[in-house]
């Protein structure tokens, strides 16, 4: 069964940062493309960003680019999101997806002083 | 940035049947776009219930399906159940980056 695990979410001043992490199990990690997709309070679905297998192509949503960067070990079968810069405008749950077909449960950013 | 478009509402009868469509402000969405239809109920994670215009994953109903109708890309829901009362949405990719609709809020009343 695939798991998807999210953590790291919490409360953070703007300007500042954070990093994201989810742990996959079920599958074999380093031969799935993986993503963020985030949703703020009461909003729709955000596609954040994705990488590939070996982590050499990431693409990102231009809200984010600049700001964020997703990487990946797999050898910890683990995607990572790390945000700088945050805006208020971040404040989301954010979603690990394998292959856009397998969903996590989320971790909640907030972004506020 | 594209931008994918979705009605914002729409209202089914139990047992009826109901198209969601989503279109792109770059014209009309084909296959290179790979859609994808994703539901999602309250407090609860999406769904991913279409890939690649057409294709159902195994947890599926085979109540939904997915096409190319009219220049966008649709999703039909044939015998609508109460249980599909829910947040619909679309996403297409353009030139790797992907973009979701708005959603469609889909009533079955």
């Amino acid at each position: 069964e695939v798991q998807l695990a999210e953590s790291g979410g919490g409360l953070v001043q703007p300007g500042g940062s954070l990093r994201l992490s989810c742990v996959a199990s079920g599958f074999t990690f380093s031969d799935s493309w993986m993503h963020w997709v985030r949703q703020g309070p009461g909003k729709g679905l955000v596609w954040v960003s994705q990488i590939n297998t070996d982590g050499t192509t990431t693409t990102y949503a231009d809200s984010v680019k600049g700001r964020f960067t997703i990487s990946r070990d797999n050898a910890k079968n683990t995607l990572y999101l790390q945000m700088n810069s945050l805006r208020a405008e971040d404040t989301a749950v954010y979603f690990c997806v394998r292959l856009l077909s397998d969903w996590g449960q989320g971790t909640l950013l907030t972004v506020s002083s | 940035q594209a931008v994918v478009t979705q009605e914002p509402s729409l209202t089914v009868s139990p047992g009826g049947t109901v198209t969601l469509t989503c279109g792109s402000s770059t014209g009309a969405v084909t296959s290179g776009h790979h859609p994808y239809w994703f539901q999602q109920k309250p407090g609860q994670a999406p769904r991913t219930l279409i890939y690649d215009t057409i294709n159902r994953h195994s947890w599926t109903r085979a109540r939904f399906s997915g096409s190319l109708l009219g220049g966008k890309a649709a999703l039909t829901l044939s015998g609508a159940q109460p249980e599909d009362e829910a947040d619909y949405y679309c996403l297409l990719v353009y030139s790797g980056i992907w973009v979701f609709g708005g959603g469609t809020k889909l009533t079955v009343l």
